[in-house]
């Protein structure tokens, strides 16, 4: 079975620091991974898949299958940037695997 | 567009009782899922659909029962509710793979 880890609960970091949330997947394949964000009473929703190469809100994932990571990167953390973040692997099908999440907290 | 749809939002059970858990979704997608999150661990996938009159069991489908159709509704029903079914559960749909659209939730309680 797949399995996606996110190794830290939560990670605080101050204003304009940069951020680095952790995502490591057990896939042995070639897997299609994504990150997602709820931020406060909001919806959890899609910030980005890793085959789009996008950056979104300032945040980029690089896909480094040696490493088998996908580390979600921001080089200046902003406040509005905290949220709940979770990483989520898809293994040629429509089912997706979930990590357990990191809560990021920007401190002013 | 609401986009996805759940109700109710807080529910409390007694044990042994039954409910369903309502999603309708107004983005014609053909895909709908159903996940469980219990405190401080991921979504698992209880249920998924890739259209209507299609089911499909996830992860963690015992406990629980599913229809589809229409390609709008995805109820989850619980039969026989147990404490170990107590969660939040979110419907999710998308039309392309990774691309889910979420619902805001559903917080169920079963005493």
């Amino acid at each position: 079975a797949q399995r996606v880890t996110q190794p830290e609960k939560l990670l605080s970091v101050f204003k304009g620091a940069p951020v680095e949330l952790k995502c490591n997947y057990s896939y042995s394949g070639s897997p299609e991974l994504f990150w997602y964000v709820q931020y406060s009473r909001q919806r959890l929703q899609l910030l980005l898949r890793h085959i789009s190469r996008e950056s979104i809100k300032g945040f980029t994932a690089d896909l480094n299958k040696g490493e088998t990571s996908f580390h979600l990167k921001k080089p200046f953390a902003q406040e509005e940037d905290s949220a709940m973040y979770y990483c989520a692997s898809g293994a040629g099908s429509y089912q997706l695997t979930f990590g357990k999440g990191t809560k990021l907290s920007v401190i002013p | 567009n609401a986009g996805v749809t759940q109700t109710p939002k807080f529910r409390i059970l007694k044990i042994g009782q039954s409910m369903t858990l309502q999603c309708a979704q107004d983005m014609n997608h053909n895909y709908m899922y159903w996940y469980r999150q219990d405190p401080g661990m991921g979504l698992k996938l209880i249920y998924y659909s890739v259209g209507a009159g299609i089911t499909d069991k996830g992860e963690v489908p015992n406990g629980y029962n599913v229809s589809r159709s229409t390609t709008e509704d995805f109820p989850l029903r619980l039969e026989l509710a147990a404490p170990s079914q107590t969660s939040v559960y979110f419907c999710a749909s998308s039309y392309s793979r990774g691309d889910l659209f979420f619902g805001e939730g559903s917080r169920l309680t079963v005493l």
